[in-house]
């Protein structure tokens, strides 16, 4: 079992729909929850990060975190056809000494059709 | 991407021919990592970097060797390629300890 379970897609959804992207994880350890979009043939970018359960909101993008559930999500509010890229979600672990180690989700392909 | 840069952008190879990725960064960062992509697996980290000399395996090393002889440079080799080896190779740079890593633009190898 992956510690990070991702729904591939495809999704696709018409322009000015709202979006809903979700994982699961396993690993209890995990302290920083991330967002990252990916567009064809580019590295990820991230879009968001949060640490403690609850909500985080940035523009159109609101990301959600509960621990209790290992489940986190990311809704886009107004979609656009610009988002339609890979959302990747990730997930942290401190490493003794700093720094920190990421495990991805494998993502999910978001077409926003006009 | 502002700070990383990977080098080749393109490479087709032989199986069992030693390549070697480059990533470089302007940044000084101390952390720095090599995942590869491939459909249906996202992306796994291949080996990181805590600083010069420094270096510790991920989840996917076997058949794969680092080295970082200075701070901006963290070079990935496979000695002797393989097919399976064929993937998009990302680098990426860690300026945030919580999590916010900065990625390259990606090497996407073919081994033939």
């Amino acid at each position: 079992q992956k510690e990070v379970e991702q729904d591939p897609g495809p999704l696709s959804v018409p322009e000015g729909a709202i979006v809903s992207l979700n994982c699961t994880y396993s690993n209890s350890a995990f302290q920083y929850f991330m967002w990252y979009r990916q567009y064809s043939r580019k590295g990820p970018e991230l879009l968001m990060y949060t640490y403690s359960s609850g909500n985080k909101e940035d523009g159109r993008f609101t990301a959600q975190v509960d621990k209790s559930s290992k489940y986190i999500s990311l809704f886009i509010r107004d979609s656009q056809p610009s988002d339609s890229a890979t959302y990747l979600c990730a997930m942290t672990v401190i490493l003794t000494g700093g720094g920190n180690k990421l495990t991805f989700g494998t993502g999910t392909q978001l077409k926003v059709e006009l | 991407d502002a700070g990383i840069t990977q080098s080749p952008r393109h490479k087709v190879t032989e199986t069992g021919t030693p390549v070697t990725l480059r990533c470089h960064q302007t940044e000084n960062h101390r952390y720095m990592y090599w995942y590869r992509q491939d459909p249906g697996h996202g992306l796994r980290l291949i080996h990181y970097s805590y600083g010069v000399k420094d270096t510790d395996k991920g989840e996917v090393s076997d058949g794969y060797s680092v080295s970082r002889s200075k701070t901006e440079d963290f070079l990935l080799t496979l000695e002797s390629a393989t097919s399976s080896q064929t993937s998009v190779y990302f680098c990426a740079i860690n300026p945030d300890s919580r999590g916010g890593y900065t990625f390259g633009s990606g090497t996407r190898l073919t081994v033939v």
